[in-house]
């Protein structure tokens, strides 16, 4: 059973706080690993797809690194902004027909 | 531009009574199709993916089913709903090749 955890579950942070997420993933059958940012009464987006170790994406602020050999994705967020507030999934892929995603992090960012 | 609907956006329903959760895709042919739950306080269950018509592979043992009559159609059914199968349900396409999925606007399901 293909298995993704998300730390932490939920995060509080203040406005300008820069923070950072866990995401880990079985290191066998790698293929690809997704983040998505699902906003309140939104459908979730793709932030992410990365597939190769040692991958470091950025968009804006937010930035995300890889390895896959340890089986762990970080995402970063620089200068938290109240429309940051979301939670960010994790989600991992075989090569497959099956995107498995992890439960997510809620981050609540206050003004 | 590839667009994906999803309806009812709400539902409340006994316990028992029927189910039938429709989505559609525009501007693509031959997507992948899946349906994911997301019960409470919990991350997406794949429930149900589709690489053609007609073909539906099953990820969880439970009281729902999906169909493809048509290529860029897809529907989740039961014959009878259950109070766990309360939740947000999401249908998506795309993931070929690893890709990303896109989804559509959600279904909140309340079963009483």
């Amino acid at each position: 059973i293909l298995n993704v955890e998300q730390s932490p579950q939920s995060l509080h942070v203040q406005e300008g706080d820069s923070t950072n997420f866990t995401c880990s993933f079985p290191s066998s059958n790698f293929y690809a690993l997704h983040w998505y940012r699902w906003e309140t009464a939104k459908s979730p987006e793709a932030l992410f797809v990365m597939t190769l170790n040692g991958d470091e994406k950025k968009k804006g602020r937010i930035s995300a690194t890889l390895n896959t050999k340890e089986g762990y994705s970080y995402l970063y967020i620089k200068g938290s902004q109240p429309e940051d507030s979301a939670t960010y999934l994790c989600a991992f892929n075989t090569g497959g027909f099956k995107t498995i995603f992890g439960a997510g992090t809620r981050l609540f960012v206050k003004a | 531009s590839q667009t994906i609907h999803q309806w009812p956006a709400t539902l409340v329903q006994p316990v028992g009574s029927p189910l039938s959760l429709e989505c559609t895709v525009e501007g693509t042919s031959n997507p992948n199709l899946y349906w994911y739950r997301q019960a409470a306080g919990r991350g997406l269950q794949l429930l149900f993916y589709s690489v053609g018509i007609g073909q539906i592979s099953s990820e969880v043992p439970q009281n729902l089913s999906a169909s493809r009559p048509q290529d860029r159609q897809f529907i989740l059914s039961s014959k009878k709903l259950l109070l766990s199968d309360s939740g947000f349900y999401l249908c998506a396409w795309g993931g070929q090749g690893g890709g990303e999925l896109f989804f559509g606007e959600g279904s909140r399901l309340t079963v009483l």
